[in-house]
């Protein structure tokens, strides 16, 4: 079975600094990755998405997050965190016939 | 047009009562779910619903039922609520596995048991 872990529960950085959440999953095969966020009050709204080929994805807001099969991984980045952007951050895994599972979020804040 | 609508966005009922909660997708999507965000905002998988067929129900306590009049809706039934369903409901649609398709999500509805 698919599952997702966030090592990190809440990360804080201060607004302009580079930021770099972590994700790492687990599946038999090659899943499909995505981010979502969702800020305070609100719904879910996709960041990116990774399905095949080119495995440094970008996504809207100024994200960007890489694939890396070897270490399972897909880390979402961005190189200069904005007050906006505090939220909370949710990696996702589906694959072909299965539904999608979360991972359990990181919180991030940003600091003026 | 919202993509994936549900109502209502907050819910305040006492315990014991029946309650329900609309979704409904326009994206023409075949698979609706309903995700449950607990206070610490994990987000756990209630079902799935795939051309009007039950296809998953994570250990979700029977008092709980969706509801698929049609592909674009899935309503969700909660029965005798309890303390403990007090969390935020969110429906979604999709096509997993489908390439270039995530799930869309609704606004999600605060369900408050008191």
């Amino acid at each position: 079975a698919q599952s997702v872990t966030q090592p990190d529960i809440h990360i804080t950085v201060s607004e302009g600094a580079s930021l770099e959440l972590r994700c790492n999953y687990s599946y038999g095969a090659t899943p499909y990755l995505f981010w979502y966020v969702q800020s305070p009050g609100q719904g879910l709204q996709l960041l990116l998405k990774y399905f095949s080929g080119d495995t440094l994805v970008q996504g809207i807001k100024g994200f960007e997050a890489e694939f890396k099969r070897s270490q399972s991984s897909f880390n979402l980045r961005k190189p200069s965190v904005h007050w906006s952007d505090a939220a909370e951050y949710f990696c996702a895994v589906g694959a072909r016939g299965q539904n999608f599972v979360f991972g359990p979020g990181t919180r991030l804040s940003v600091l003026p | 047009d919202t993509a994936v609508s549900q109502t209502p966005k907050y819910l305040v009922t006492q315990m014991g009562n029946d309650k329900s909660i609309k979704c409904e997708q326009n994206l023409g999507h075949d698979t609706m779910y309903w995700y449950k965000q607990d206070s610490k905002k994990f987000l756990k998988i209630m079902f799935s619903y795939n051309n009007k067929e039950l296809i998953i129900n994570e250990t979700v306590p029977n008092r709980f039922s969706p509801k698929s009049p049609d592909k674009a809706h899935l309503n969700l039934h909660i029965n005798s609520l309890e303390l403990g369903d007090s969390a935020v409901y969110f429906c979604a649609s999709g096509r997993p596995g489908e390439k270039n398709t995530e799930a869309f999500f609704g606004q999600g509805t605060r369900l408050t048991v008191v």
